[in-house]
């Protein structure tokens, strides 16, 4: 079965860090560019980060840039976000997504990120 | 800034057929930006329903479709059912990065 399971969700203070992973299974994860979207309570879906298949290249939405950081463990098949500098308005559900021919393919369920003191 | 449009809600009687679109603020929607398409039910993670503009991923029936429809990207839901109540959002790849219209809110009534 396909699956990606996301974790490391939870409370921290404004200015604190976090690091979010996604385990996947199911599919050849190093085959796959893989991403982060987020979904702030009651609004939409953003898009946050993609990283190559390989890491090479890495991409983010101008509002983390500097704070967050995409990566991944091709051998552990593991996708991670490192935020740093957290603020209120990435209070959000962060889902990962592999990506196939530019869109998001397969999701995972999502993990909660409050940003509060 | 880019912004990417969508209508915020939408209405349909069971049995019809709605076209949802996906604009730019700015400019047109073209298969370069390879739109994609996807429903999500609260409390639940999205589903891909079309990507590449056209292309429907695994799964999803047919009558679900995508197009472009002049300068806008759109999806098409041909005999809707009570559960295609739903937020649909598209998303836009607009170079080194994705940019999600605001979704539409889908009524089946």
């Amino acid at each position: 079965e396909v699956q990606l399971v996301e974790s490391g969700g939870g409370l921290v203070q404004p200015g604190g860090s976090l690091r979010l992973s996604c385990a996947a299974s199911g599919f050849t994860f190093n085959s796959y560019w893989m991403s982060w979207v987020r979904q702030a309570p009651g609004k939409g879906l953003e898009w946050v980060a993609s990283i190559k298949q390989d890491g090479s290249e890495t991409y983010y939405v101008d509002s983390v840039k500097g704070r967050f950081t995409i990566s991944r463990d091709n051998a552990e098949n593991s996708l991670y976000v490192q935020m740093n500098s957290l603020r209120a308005e990435d209070t959000a559900v962060y889902y990962c997504a592999n990506q196939r021919r530019w869109a998001f393919d397969i999701w995972g369920q999502g993990t909660m990120v409050t940003v509060s003191s | 800034q880019t912004v990417v449009t969508q209508e915020p809600s939408f209405s349909v009687s069971p049995g019809g057929t709605v076209t949802l679109t996906c604009g730019l603020s700015s400019g047109s929607v073209s298969t370069s930006h390879y739109p994609s398409w996807y429903q999500q039910t609260p409390g639940q993670a999205p589903r891909t329903l079309i990507y590449t503009t056209n292309t429907r991923s695994s799964g999803v029936p047919d009558r679900f479709s995508g197009s472009i429809l002049g300068n806008k990207a759109a999806l098409t839901i041909t005999g809707a059912q009570a559960d295609d109540e739903s937020d649909y959002y598209c998303v836009l790849y607009m170079s080194r990065g994705w940019v999600f219209g605001g979704g539409t809110k889908l009524t089946v009534l």
